[in-house]
This record gives structure tokens, sequence and C-alpha cells, in this order.
């Protein structure tokens, strides 16, 4: 089946704790991106990978890395997570990058950070 | 820039009612409009996009959508609503950058009554 694989699906972690949200797409797409969905302002992206080893801000890039190092992975990393950061994240890919592309979204990833 | 506001942030409608959400951007260039919808739970899916053409778009599930340009609309309709349409909903544009991201709205949450 065709899909964008997220995991975990809820995580609860502390201030400044490492940790790293995995995405993975079975599709061969080349364009993936990570958003972040809060209450009242819809979904933001944060970065975007046009292809391997190409990365590139989104709109709200500050304190997450992300990399690109196979196709079909793109992690996100929060090196030192802080409260703010606590929201619900969406990997997503399509075939390339293109404005008229359809998205394929994964099915989030809650955070929380204390 | 591009932005996307959507007027409601809930919508409260009798099963077998009309669904109207509304959708109005703003584009520099000439826009690729989308809806996307969100289940409980779920990552978001497409129901429809407007590239070119025609100005009226058909999606799935029984929606529709009108590309208006002297309007700067987009709106969202189906002529009856199911209970199965109690969702969140996302209209978005995009990006004139070419850099595959959409801008989403703040979300409409659709509630069906019985």
């Amino acid at each position: 089946e065709a899909q964008v694989t997220q995991n975990p699906r809820y995580l609860i972690t502390v201030t400044g704790k490492k940790l790293t949200v995995t995405c993975s797409q079975n599709m061969n797409h080349e364009y993936m991106s990570w958003y972040r969905q809060d209450p009242g302002l819809g979904l933001r992206q944060i970065y975007y990978s046009m292809n391997v080893e190409v990365t590139d801000k989104g709109d709200v890039p500050e304190g997450y890395k992300v990399s690109r190092k196979e196709k079909r992975n793109f992690p996100l990393i929060l090196e030192s997570p802080s409260p703010n950061q606590t929201s619900l994240y969406f990997c997503a890919s399509s075939p390339r990058t293109a404005s008229n592309e359809k998205l394929f979204f994964g099915s989030g990833t809650q955070l929380s950070v204390l | 820039a591009q932005s996307v506001t959507q007027l409601g942030s809930h919508v409260s409608v009798s099963e077998g009612a009309l669904v109207l959400l509304r959708c109005n951007y703003s584009s520099s260039v000439p826009p690729y409009l989308f809806w996307y919808v969100q289940y409980p739970n779920q990552g978001l899916q497409l129901l429809l996009k407007y590239t070119t053409g025609a100005t009226l778009v058909k999606g799935i599930n029984g929606f529709e959508a009108e590309f208006k340009k002297s309007e700067t609309s987009f709106h969202l309709t189906k002529p009856s609503a199911h209970m199965s349409d109690a969702a969140e909903y996302f209209c978005a544009v995009s990006d004139s950058g070419n850099t595959g991201k959409l801008i989403f709205g703040q979300g409409t949450t659709l509630q069906v009554k019985p």
C-alpha cells in the first residue's frame, strides 16, 4: 500500500532532550516536507526536500533539523526541544516538486514538550 | 505573498443540508488551489484541486469547489451533508516560488447534526 509512515504517533518528552521523528514513504517520491499544525494557525511548513541531499527551510525552521540521505526517509530532529514546539507534526511527500502536485500526508505525530 | 483565509472556524449543518465552506485567497500569480480534509486522528487527504481549465472542480465524496478569480474565492460545497463528512477542512494555495509548499488556511471544523 502506498503510504507515508511517521513514528511515533504520540511522544511526550522534557525540555532539552533530543528527539527524532521518523518519516518514510514507499512511493519513490522526490519531494518531502514537514509541517506543524497548531490550533487557529493551520499547517505551516518547517523544512522541505526536493531530492536526496537537497533540503531547505520552510516558514518555521527554528529549532528543527532535517536530513535526506535516502530518497524514502526524511527524519525531523529536535536537538533541544522547548515547550513552544508542542504541536502536531505531519510529514508529506509528492512525486516531484511542482506547484500543482498533490501532497500525500502521514498520520501525524503529536508531540508534547514539558 | 500568497495567503488563505477561511471564513468561520466552525460550521454546523444538519444531515442532508447544504455544506458551504468559504475560502478566499491572495496570490501574486495565477493560483493553484486545494481543499484537504482531515478526519479525526488522521493525516490530510486531498479532496480536490484547481490548477487550470474548468473553474468548477469536482472532488471525492460529492464535494465540489468553484474558482472565482474576480472574487478571489474557492468555496467548497456539497449539496447534502452526511454524518461521515464531519471533519476539519483546509483550503490551501501553492507557493509562487515552485517550492512545492502549500500555504494553508486556518481550517474549518464541520459538524453534522442528525
